[in-house]
């Protein structure tokens, strides 16, 4: 199965800072790579799909790029909302897998 | 508005089974299939499997296979997901989520928190 590593697996920043989380897959997956943000006792939501298309109704802070092997996920101008933990998810082959999630703390 | 509600939260003892059901309601249930991803406490996202609720085809994590089966009802637009011989290691959140096999995975339920304990 293909294997996704993100880094960092924590980071505290601050507000309006740039926050930049990366997933690399253990092999090519083209674009199929999509993310997720999960809130505290919350369901996962989709943020982007396909590496980079913006799912309806996310905030424009939000953006995605790469292909390949070599994913990152931009958050502009953060905000205290965006406290959550943001994971990537393959799709290109079965079984479809996630990254082990990176944690963002708003100091 | 797409919504899937999911069944309530569930205590089960080690070798009984569980089912856990995800009613679609706001859109074309037999358009879309439904995946089915876990989380235990304090951890990852676990992918499940997946069920067409066009035609009924399934493909399982190979782990969980001959523990799990996943099933539709297309006359009442719902999901079910049934895993036996529970263990204390699949006490987790079991979330249903709609997509296609191969694709993204656009809404998600609220979760049903299974417990597996003595």
């Amino acid at each position: 199965e293909i294997v996704l590593t993100q880094s960092p697996d924590f980071q505290s920043v601050t507000p309006k800072e740039k926050v930049t989380i990366t997933c690399r897959a253990s092999q090519s997956i083209g674009s199929s790579l999509h993310w997720y943000q999960q809130k505290p006792d919350q369901s996962p939501k989709l943020l982007i799909k396909y590496a980079s298309q913006s799912f309806s109704g996310v905030p424009s802070r939000f953006s995605g790029s790469g292909s390949g092997t070599d994913f990152t996920l931009t958050i502009n101008s953060l905000e205290a909302e965006d406290a959550a933990t943001y994971y990537c998810h393959q799709s290109s082959s079965l079984p479809g897998t996630f990254g082990q999630g990176t944690k963002l703390e708003i100091k | 508005q797409v919504q899937l509600v999911q069944s309530g939260a569930e205590v089960k003892k080690p070798g009984a089974s569980v089912k856990v059901s995800c009613k679609a309601s706001g859109y074309t249930f037999t358009s879309y299939g439904i995946s089915w991803v876990r989380q235990a406490p304090g951890q990852g996202l676990e992918w499940m499997g997946w069920i067409s609720a066009y035609n009924g085809n399934t493909n399982y994590a190979q782990k969980l296979q001959g523990r799990v089966t996943m099933t539709t009802d297309t006359s009442t637009s719902t999901a079910y997901m049934e895993l036996r011989s529970l263990r204390s290691d699949d006490t987790a959140v079991y979330y249903c989520a709609r997509g296609a096999v191969t694709s993204f995975l656009d809404y998600w339920g609220q979760g049903t928190l299974v417990t597996v304990s003595s």
